[in-house]
């Protein structure tokens, strides 16, 4: 299973809007709607901060937004805090009852 | 408040084997799948395997199969990662998290903070 592909970073200026994209096939994103988000700071463990493709859990800043399309999923960062400087993964159930993550992007705040 | 606290990890020679534990608490237990994922140093983080709420379906990322074996004690809130055969890249902080649902996770909602496993001589 091949991880899902993901642009190694990117980066705005504060208070601007970000998209991550999250690359996959009809056997992951395409097919399935258990398409998540997480965000990683340097040395902390991973936070949930979406969930079936556009779904945020209680306590997650609704600047954070998440959609599909086809095999393509997307994060949007909106109004770009320092504070959201890290690392996001995305991640999808598979037609092999398996999970796959993206490699990671890497949020820098100009 | 839910939480989730691992241990288990140290220092192993390439093709031995550890024991990795997670005990969970404050929710209900077997009402959860729970899941393993890796992130080696510097790397991304890797899905390595997921057992059911009770415990009856497990799955396992190709590169563990035959190798790991998940499992869980639900009188005891643990579930762990027996490790067998280790190798150099198997080395990585093991991250267990809590799955959204009972069987098939729609997501990993809760997180431990993770414990190194290093195979090395």
């Amino acid at each position: 299973q091949s991880a899902l592909t993901q642009p190694a970073s990117v980066s705005g200026s504060p208070g601007q809007s970000i998209t991550i994209s999250c690359i996959g096939t009809n056997n992951d994103v395409g097919n399935y709607n258990y398409l998540s988000w997480y965000q990683q700071h340097p040395g902390n463990a991973p936070r949930l901060i979406i969930y079936d493709v556009s779904q945020r859990p209680s306590g997650i800043s609704s600047r954070f937004s998440a959609s599909k399309s086809g095999n393509t999923a997307s994060l949007t960062i909106s109004g770009l805090q320092t504070e959201d400087e890290a690392d996001y993964y995305c991640v999808s159930y598979t037609r092999s009852t398996t999970w796959v993550f993206g490699g990671g992007t890497r949020v820098t705040v100009l | 408040e839910v939480e989730v606290v691992e241990s288990g990890g140290g220092l192993v020679h390439p093709g031995g084997s550890l024991r990795l534990s997670c005990v969970a608490s404050g929710f209900t237990f077997v009402n959860y799948a729970m899941t393993w994922v890796r992130q080696a140093p510097g790397k991304g983080l890797e899905w390595v395997s997921a057992i059911s709420g009770s415990g009856g379906s497990t799955y396992y990322t190709d590169s563990v199969k035959g190798r790991f074996t998940i499992s869980r004690d639900n009188s005891r809130n643990v579930v762990y990662l027996q490790m067998n055969s280790l190798g150099a890249e198997d080395s990585a902080v093991y991250y267990c998290a809590r799955g959204s649902t009972t069987v098939v996770p729609r997501a990993f909602d809760y997180w431990g903070q993770g414990t190194l496993v290093t195979a090395s001589s």
